[in-house]
């Protein structure tokens, strides 16, 4: 079935550095990328997500590129800092079903 | 606040027994997701309604079921109930397409 491999599933990264998580998709038919934040204890939260069109989409220290024929699709997180230690999570969606990738633990020493 | 209700926001409850979940959508939402996280884990899917209808499902037990009213709130219900049914469940809802979903605060469910 379709599914979202999702690497690291670790990261360690030292404040002020910037940190990559990087995704694969399954189904030729999603087109929707999102990416969500998830802090110890809380709901996920949409940060960022990019549709198929698109190629890249920037918010600040966020980033999300898509490579729709190789059916990858990446968060940039740059100049890191100590709030952004979180779970972070994407996922591909289509019209019919979004499936969530397992997550990455993003942690930033100070 | 995401505008996504849940309740209760804590349960416990012994093995054996059943328990239901409640989930208010945001306003003008018709889509509801259930999801499963376990202690350190992923979110699992467990189903999706839209407008009423049973839309997809996921790694749903057989022992779980929901259904979403026409008011749109939306009940989980997890019956004969095992040690490792504990775990948190979040409702999300969205609007039409593919969109973004907005989470609940959780249920915390803890079986004894």
């Amino acid at each position: 079935g379709e599914n979202v491999e999702q690497h690291p599933s670790t990261l360690s990264v030292q404040e002020g550095d910037s940190a990559v998580i990087k995704c694969t998709y399954s189904d030729s038919a999603s087109n929707y990328f999102p990416w969500y934040k998830q802090e110890l204890g809380k709901r996920p939260q949409l940060i960022i997500d990019i549709r198929s069109n698109v190629g890249e989409k920037k918010d600040q220290r966020i980033a999300v590129t898509l490579n729709k024929t190789a059916k990858h699709f990446s968060l940039h997180i740059t100049e890191t800092q100590p709030e952004d230690s979180a779970v972070y999570f994407c996922a591909a969606g289509s019209y019919d079903k979004v499936i969530f990738g397992p997550g990455t633990s993003l942690s930033v020493i100070p | 606040d995401s505008g996504v209700t849940q309740t209760p926001k804590h349960l416990i409850t012994a093995t054996g027994q059943r328990v239901t979940l409640r989930c208010s959508p945001r306003s003008g939402d018709l889509s509801v997701y259930w999801y499963q996280q376990s202690l350190d884990q992923g979110l699992q899917f467990l189903i999706q309604y839209y407008n009423g209808e049973e839309r997809a499902k996921g790694n749903i037990l057989e022992r779980f079921s929901a259904q979403q009213f026409p008011d749109l709130h939306s009940e989980l219900n997890l019956s004969s109930l095992e040690l490792g049914d504990s775990a948190l469940y979040f409702c999300a809802s969205s609007g039409p397409g593919p969109s973004p979903q907005y989470f609940g605060p959780g249920t915390r469910l803890t079986v004894t």
